[in-house]
């Protein structure tokens, strides 16, 4: 059964902190992808990986920077947390061609 | 890049009726269209999916059809029950057998009520 967790459910951060907000998957998958989600906005890409140390831009990735140091490990940063920041953020890992499978999320709230 | 709309946004329907939800891409070079369902408080898991090689796929009271000349696909659940109640999202990606990935770009969503 796979598994794709997260760092933690609920954060809340102020306005200029950096967060680290991690991701680890068990099966072993090549790609790993981050969302965030917003009401009435659905889902959308950040950043997504595809290797270890590689990484793409997704539809979204101003603000966030990426790292994938190991193949299970994905992490997102926020170097200067924002207010138009809080949102749902959504962690994914798949390898082609299963689909992605998604962590729990983490709630993160910048005051 | 891609661009996916999703209608209705929230569709309600009596129990044992049908539901269906529509989604439109804009990239022809899609390839691979997803369904998701998000119950409240949990994570997106997918219900079905369809590639477009294949212009119908069905799983129990679940099915997708695909028309990409229109560049259209819909979600079809028959006789609807209370545990169908969830957001359903569609989504599109170009998948590239050489290796490599894309992420998903996703419609933004249908609330799909079933009253009883």
């Amino acid at each position: 059964d796979v598994k794709v967790t997260q760092s933690s459910r609920y954060l809340v951060k102020r306005t200029g902190e950096k967060v680290f907000l991690e991701c680890v998957q068990d099966m072993d998958h090549e790609n790993m992808f981050w969302y965030r989600q917003d009401p009435g906005l659905g889902l959308r890409l950040i950043y997504f990986s595809y290797d270890v140390k590689m990484k793409e831009k997704g539809d979204i990735p101003e603000g966030y920077s990426v790292s994938r140091e190991k193949k299970e490990r994905f992490s997102l940063i926020l170097e200067s947390a924002s207010t138009n920041q809080t949102s749902m953020y959504l962690c994914a890992s798949s390898s082609p061609p299963r689909e992605q499978f998604f962590g729990p999320g983490t709630r993160l709230t910048v005051l | 890049g891609e661009n996916v709309e999703q209608h209705p946004s929230t569709l309600s329907v009596q129990e044992g009726d049908s539901a269906v939800i529509k989604c439109t891409y804009s990239d022809s070079a899609s390839n691979y269209f997803p369904w998701y369902k998000q119950e409240l408080g949990k994570r997106p898991q997918l219900i079905i999916d369809i590639r477009s090689n294949v212009g119908e796929k069905k799983d129990q009271r679940i099915a997708v059809t695909l028309n990409k000349t229109a560049k259209h696909f819909s979600l079809h659940i028959t006789e609807t029950q209370p545990e169908d109640s969830a957001v359903y999202f569609c989504a599109a990606r170009i998948h590239s057998s050489g290796g490599g990935a894309d992420g998903l770009t996703f419609g933004k969503g249908t609330h799909l009520i079933i009253q009883p």
